[in-house]
């Protein structure tokens, strides 16, 4: 099935480091979203992009929507351990209950 | 309020069996989404349901079929299972076109 391309794999940390983490595709999404998925739950968005060009944060998390509508980069300042999982970047070509398209995932660990 | 739901959390089936899974959506939430998530990738959309009816398909056999009921709950069933079929099941709900989709903590199958 279709998938898109996220970078890093995985990523390994010390807490308090700056964490990017982006998503690439070859078709073009009117809306950007990202996730993050702990062990054995499932995802829990954390920020969702509906404007090309659009920068949201949540928190320490801040977002973008590139302006060409196939990329998005996710950012984490001064990581903490609960920010350990998986984090996804999910793209729909139109918005609301269309269907999700997914990245493969970073896996994000921070060492106290 | 509670948020998405489903059943079972852990099933082991062996393969060439039928399963049924079951999903509750969010509070105000007339939209499912099942999706496949398996070990190590994101997760892949199977089909939605709006109305009682499925609205869009992915990439999966006939082998996956659906069910939407009157109260918006749904079920996802898989006929004649494979060891592929091993994987988490997501659901997610939201609200016709205006929502995004919010996850459930999945089912986890395990064929043998």
């Amino acid at each position: 099935g279709q998938q898109l391309n996220q970078s890093p794999q995985s990523m390994f940390i010390q807490e308090g480091e700056d964490v990017s983490m982006n998503c690439t595709s070859s078709s073009i999404f009117n809306t950007w979203l990202w996730y993050k998925q702990d062990p054995g739950e499932g995802p829990v968005l954390l920020i969702a992009l509906y404007k090309a060009g659009e920068l949201t944060s949540n928190g320490r998390l801040t977002a973008q929507f590139g302006i060409t509508r196939k990329d998005s980069f996710l950012n984490i300042s001064a990581s903490i351990p609960s920010d350990v999982g998986i984090y996804f970047c999910a793209g729909q070509a139109q918005g609301g209950s269309e269907k999700l398209v997914f990245g493969k995932g970073t896996k994000l660990t921070v060492n106290p | 309020d509670a948020g998405v739901t489903q059943s079972p959390t852990h099933l082991i089936k062996t393969r060439g069996q039928q399963v049924t899974l079951r999903c509750s959506p969010k509070s105000g939430h007339d939209t499912v989404s099942w999706y496949q998530q398996a070990l190590g990738q994101g997760p892949q959309f199977i089909f939605q349901y709006y109305e009682e009816e499925e609205r869009q398909r992915g990439n999966f056999p006939d082998r996956f079929s659906g069910h939407q009921f009157p109260n918006y709950s749904s079920e996802l069933n898989v006929n004649a299972l494979l060891l592929g079929d091993s994987a988490l099941y997501l659901c997610a709900s939201s609200t016709g076109f205006q929502e995004t989709q919010y996850f459930g903590p999945g089912t986890r199958l395990l064929v043998l």
